[in-house]
């Protein structure tokens, strides 16, 4: 079946800690994207890809960082400088236009 | 910049009752428009999408309305059921590289 999938479901990360949340689609799509939900918001754009090899900020992009060296895969590095980490993230895919396809999160916790 | 506001934050029914969820947004110049269902812990479903040149789209009892002109969506859900209870996105694309500006979200609870 084709999907996208995020791993790990739950995360935890001391302080000063890089980590990285895994985002891997098998639907051709061009587009990934990264979101970040906190409670009672609305999702807000971290980082976006439309080919491989090339990605750009979102909205709250600062602490975050990405790589597209796959059009399959889209990982998120959450880095020490992301103070306020807390939060579900959430990877979603799509080709120009077309309804986008999310996986099902991340949680990610400081501890 | 776009924004995207969700009336009303949260919403309880009967069962059985039909309902309406309002979308609205501050820039027409959009791509289409995208209603989104998510349950407690998981990733979003794309409910229905809705081109910027169409009027409506419908899915069983979902039916999904857009005036661009105005700035406004909205979802009707016919006959609600428990299993309707979910938070419900708004999303616009405003066409540059197919970004998604999300609403808050209505969290709808239907009651048996």
């Amino acid at each position: 079946d084709g999907g996208i999938t995020q791993s790990p479901k739950y995360l935890f990360r001391k302080e000063g800690q890089n980590v990285t949340l895994s985002c891997e689609q098998n639907l051709n799509h061009d587009a990934m994207y990264w979101y970040r939900q906190d409670p009672g918001q609305g999702l807000r754009l971290i980082y976006y890809s439309q080919i491989v090899n090339d990605f750009q900020k979102g909205d709250i992009a600062e602490g975050y960082s990405v790589s597209r060296e796959k059009k399959e895969s889209f990982p998120l590095t959450v880095t020490s400088a992301q103070k306020n980490p807390t939060a579900f993230y959430l990877c979603a895919s799509s080709i120009g236009g077309s309804a986008a396809f999310f996986g099902q999160g991340t949680r990610l916790t400081v501890v | 910049k776009q924004e995207v506001t969700q009336i009303p934050a949260a919403l309880s029914v009967p069962e059985g009752e039909n309902l309406v969820l309002n979308c609205s947004f501050t820039d027409s110049a959009i791509y289409n428009l995208q209603w989104f269902r998510q349950d407690p812990g998981k990733g979003l479903t794309s409910l229905l999408l809705i081109q910027s040149s169409q009027r409506e789209q419908t899915s069983g009892r979902l039916n999904a309305s857009l005036d661009k002109s105005s700035g406004r969506s909205t979802l009707y859900i016919a006959a609600s059921q428990p299993g309707d209870s979910a938070t419900y996105l708004c999303a616009v694309d405003g066409g540059s590289n197919y970004k998604l500006t999300f609403g808050k979200g209505t969290l709808l609870t239907v009651n048996p």
